[in-house]
């Protein structure tokens, strides 16, 4: 058990820019969650996987987000045409009861 | 829509005292409630899940308490230590297989050695 793990751990990029991240998930574990934090707050919900399929989205994921599990074991959330309003820690986790997360993705957007 | 609060926002204790923080949720419609810790810059360490049939659940030093109809939960911390200091969260899972979690704001401890 290598924990949940999350890549790149920090990512500056201009406006206008995509940006894709990537989380792997502890091996076991089919549940796989996504969450934005911004400083001062706690994370948000943005969505949730089981297996590959893609249970719930949140109104905070715009048509600008979107996220991929594909053969059911790492995720993928990319950011379209980033906005300075997306600079943020991203969160993934993963479980089947107790959400265990990773160590996030931190994204400044110039 | 469920709202989770956690008051005080910042608590600074001396080493070695027992303190209490404090989480409360507006809907107790709940599956569970996890308690969190965060350092600074970092992602989430799990501490305490406590069943929504559950009224407290111990680990070492820590132990939290759910009192589901009054919407409120505590974790108690024993005997502080400055590698104690960290945010707190507490999130809460709804009933009815919605899995996401709702978190509070969280409270920032800083222990005074």
């Amino acid at each position: 058990d290598t924990g949940v793990s999350q890549n790149p751990r920090h990512k500056i990029t201009k406006r206008g820019q995509n940006v894709t991240f990537r989380c792997d998930p502890i091996s076991e574990h089919n549940r796989l969650y996504w969450y934005r934090q911004t400083l001062g707050q706690g994370p948000e919900f943005l969505t949730y996987f089981q297996n590959e399929a893609q249970l719930e989205k949140s109104r905070l994921l715009s048509d600008r987000f979107s996220a991929e599990r594909p053969k059911g074991s790492f995720s993928t959330l990319e950011i379209q045409r980033t906005e300075q309003g997306d600079s943020a820690m991203y969160l993934c986790a993963s479980g089947p009861e107790t959400q265990y997360f990773g160590p996030g993705t931190r994204l400044l957007v110039l | 829509k469920q709202e989770v609060t956690q008051i005080p926002a910042a608590l600074s204790v001396p080493e070695g005292e027992n303190l209490v923080l404090n989480c409360s949720f507006t809907d107790s419609a709940i599956y569970n409630l996890q308690w969190f810790r965060q350092d600074p810059g970092k992602g989430l360490t799990s501490l305490l899940l406590i069943q929504s049939s559950q009224r407290e659940q111990t680990s070492g030093r820590l132990n939290a308490s759910l009192d589901k109809s009054s919407g409120r939960s505590t974790l108690y911390i024993a005997a502080s230590q400055p590698g104690d200091s960290a945010t707190y969260l507490c999130a809460v899972r709804p009933d009815f297989g919605n899995e996401k979690l709702t978190f509070g704001t969280g409270t920032r401890l800083t222990i005074i050695p």
